[in-house]
């Protein structure tokens, strides 16, 4: 089984609708990352968390809220979807010792009509 | 001016050659360097980190990191149609987040 996974792993929805990401990890690692991914900006980060009580804001969290239930599970919703937020999205995990690199799930693409 | 810069290529290298990734970075207090390799459709997958100025070598690849000038590169050598893929470049700023160059897509060509 992938240690980290993400549902759906594609989503077609429509402007002004409420999409919520989900992110589930079995690495045992602390941290969580959302990033989108467009053609041409790279990967950009929307939020990140270093432990439940934690939540951080990244590059371009507007329009974007995230929700960290448990250590293993990082939800990314979209409160009303619009046509600019069609992207690829990632989750990723870390732990927290110095290397902190990152194991990314396999992505969900959203389209948002 | 974007916190990582890459050049986005097209970069073509003959197989056996050596591929030549170069990356630089805005902010000075960043610790941490990272290079991902992504396959089209695919997610990143690490290739190296390295976090002190020289050269690191793992097998094939190589990364150089010089903070004075705030550059960072990835070497491979004899390439391989294996390595063709979108090389993504990450910096962990002051402040623990992660930026991310826009990629580099190398093609080695049989």
């Amino acid at each position: 089984d992938a240690d980290v996974t993400q549902t759906p792993r594609n989503r077609i929805t429509k402007t002004g609708k409420r999409i919520m990401l989900e992110c589930s990890q079995t690495k045992g690692h602390d941290r969580m990352y959302w990033y989108r991914q467009d053609p041409g900006l790279g990967l950009r980060l929307i939020y990140y968390s270093f432990d439940v009580k934690d939540i951080n804001k990244g590059e371009i969290s507007d329009g974007y809220s995230v929700s960290r239930q448990a250590q293993a599970k990082f939800s990314l919703s979209l409160e009303s979807a619009i046509p600019n937020q069609t992207a690829l999205y990632f989750c990723a995990t870390s732990d927290w010792g110095a290397e902190d690199t990152q194991y990314f799930g396999p992505g969900t693409r959203l389209t948002v009509l | 001016q974007k916190e990582v810069e890459q050049n986005s290529g097209p970069l073509s290298v003959p197989e056996g050659a050596i591929a030549s990734l170069n990356c630089t970075y805005s902010d000075r207090g960043s610790q941490s360097f990272f290079w991902y390799r992504q396959y089209s459709g695919k997610s990143p997958e690490l290739i190296m980190s390295i976090y002190s100025n020289g050269d690191k070598e793992d097998g094939r690849f190589t990364a150089q990191l010089n903070k004075a000038s705030q550059y960072v590169s990835l070497l491979i050598r004899d390439s391989q149609p294996s390595d063709s893929a979108t090389y993504l470049c990450a910096v962990k700023v002051t402040g623990n987040q992660f930026y991310f160059g826009t990629g580099t897509s190398l093609t080695v060509i049989p």
